[in-house]
């Protein structure tokens, strides 16, 4: 069966520090996003990719990057850790178009 | 850009009545709306969703209803039960992304 996925689940990392958290979907959907989830703010969008070599800054992407270099993988990295990027990191993907978006269990990172 | 607000950001109800969540969109053009609901510890997954050609559309106990001309849009869940505890999100959908509400905590007392 199709799913998507993200490494790892659980993550401490210390400031300053880069960080690379893994999303990789076997839907073969163009569409990719990463979102972080605060109490709070619901879903914040901070990277999407409609497909390879193609990247875009959502609404918090400071601090962040993604590289999409093939249909499955879209990984996003903290340059430099802070603080205040300790949340749940989501993935999701979906087909082109208004459809359902599926997303994968959650990274939870931790920032110290 | 797309703005999407949720309402109310948390509600408790007694098992077997109905809950009812509202969200409202800025964008005219979005065209696509759907509700999320995610569990404690789990990832969102889609539970209804509508077109902005539809009105209303149902599935078993949970209703959406869309009013373009306003721009909000509700979901409706009747005869709730403990197992609908949980965050729902509203979204909208607009040029290949989505724009999600920030939540309603739904707590359903047995």
């Amino acid at each position: 069966d199709a799913e998507i996925t993200q490494s790892p689940r659980h993550k401490i990392t210390e400031t300053g520090r880069q960080v690379t958290l893994a999303c990789h979907q076997t839907w073969n959907h163009n569409n990719m996003f990463w979102y972080r989830q605060d109490l709070g703010h619901g879903l914040r969008l901070i990277h999407y990719s409609y497909g390879v070599q193609d990247t875009n800054k959502g609404e918090v992407s400071d601090g962040y990057s993604v590289s999409r270099s093939n249909t499955e993988d879209l990984p996003l990295t903290l340059e430099s850790a802070a603080s205040s990027q300790t949340s749940v990191y989501f993935c999701a993907s979906s087909e082109g178009g208004p459809g359902e978006q599926y997303f994968g269990p959650g990274t939870r990172l931790t920032v110290t | 850009g797309e703005n999407v607000e949720q309402h109310p950001s948390t509600l408790s109800v007694q098992e077997g009545d109905s809950a009812v969540i509202k969200c409202t969109y800025s964008d005219s053009a979005s065209n696509y709306f759907p509700w999320y609901k995610q569990e404690l510890g789990k990832r969102p997954q889609l539970i209804i969703d509508i077109r902005s050609n539809v009105g209303e559309k149902k599935d078993q106990r949970i209703a959406v209803t869309l009013n373009k001309t306003a721009k909000h849009f509700s979901l409706h869940i009747t005869e709730t039960q403990p197992e609908d505890s949980a965050v729902y999100f509203c979204a909208s959908h607009d040029f290949n992304k989505f724009y999600f509400g920030s939540g309603t905590k739904l707590n359903v007392k047995p």
